[in-house]
């Protein structure tokens, strides 16, 4: 079966702190994408990952990609507020992109 | 910028009602792309289309049909709605390729 999990499903975090969101999927792939959803509003694309040991980062973001051990990491340097969001992985397992599998979503919330 | 459009926001309809959720793409893409997104779910893909009045089913087909007549409009049809079919609609749409989604700004159903 083609799972993607999150972990965690929710994140109460500090300005300023440090954390991490795990990525974990099933089977073998070497493509990833990151995207973030602000409350009631659509998905917007944060990364695409597109090998093994690829590293993105666009400010306080950065997201990497360990195709061996099936896993994506989404690391929050020195947290603020404006990061509050929903943010889930999607991985392509059919090597095309018509058919992305996607994360539960982790809720992050950044507190003052 | 790539803009995705869904005709409505909100959407409220009876049980048995025949449903009609409306896409348009203004990038010439040739992939769209129906997803639900429930809480606790994550996105689930219904269907998708990789070109005019081609069609794949996704993960949860059931219940549901598209409709792809021309190459930016793409049609989610709930042929007789029921209360489990409530849910947020996306809609997206791609390039060829493994390139990232562009997503809609959603459709909230609520079946009665």
């Amino acid at each position: 079966e083609l799972k993607v999990e999150q972990n965690p499903l929710f994140l109460s975090m500090q300005e300023g702190k440090n954390y991490t969101i795990y990525c974990n999927y099933s089977t073998t792939s070497d493509r990833l994408y990151w995207y973030r959803q602000d409350p009631g509003k659509s998905l917007e694309s944060l990364f695409v990952l597109l090998s093994n040991g690829a590293v993105k980062q666009e400010g306080r973001l950065m997201a990497s990609l360990d195709t061996k051990a099936r896993l994506s990491t989404l690391h929050i340097t020195a947290a603020v507020h404006d990061l509050s969001a929903t943010y889930f992985c999607a991985v392509d397992f059919t090597g095309t992109a018509s058919k992305l599998t996607f994360g539960t979503g982790t809720r992050l919330q950044v507190t003052l | 910028d790539v803009k995705v459009t869904q005709s409505s926001r909100y959407l409220v309809k009876r049980t048995g009602e025949k449903v009609f959720l409306e896409c348009v793409q203004d990038m010439d893409h040739e992939n769209m792309f129906w997803y639900r997104q429930d809480p606790g779910l994550g996105l689930r893909l219904i269907y998708f289309s990789y070109d005019v009045k081609m069609k794949e089913k996704g993960d949860i087909p059931e219940g549901y049909s598209v409709s792809r007549e021309k190459k930016e409009r793409f049609s989610l049809i709930l042929e007789s709605a029921s209360t489990n079919q409530t849910s947020m609609y996306l809609c997206a749409s791609k390039t060829g390729g493994r390139e990232k989604l562009f997503f809609g700004s959603g459709t909230q159903l609520s079946v009665l």
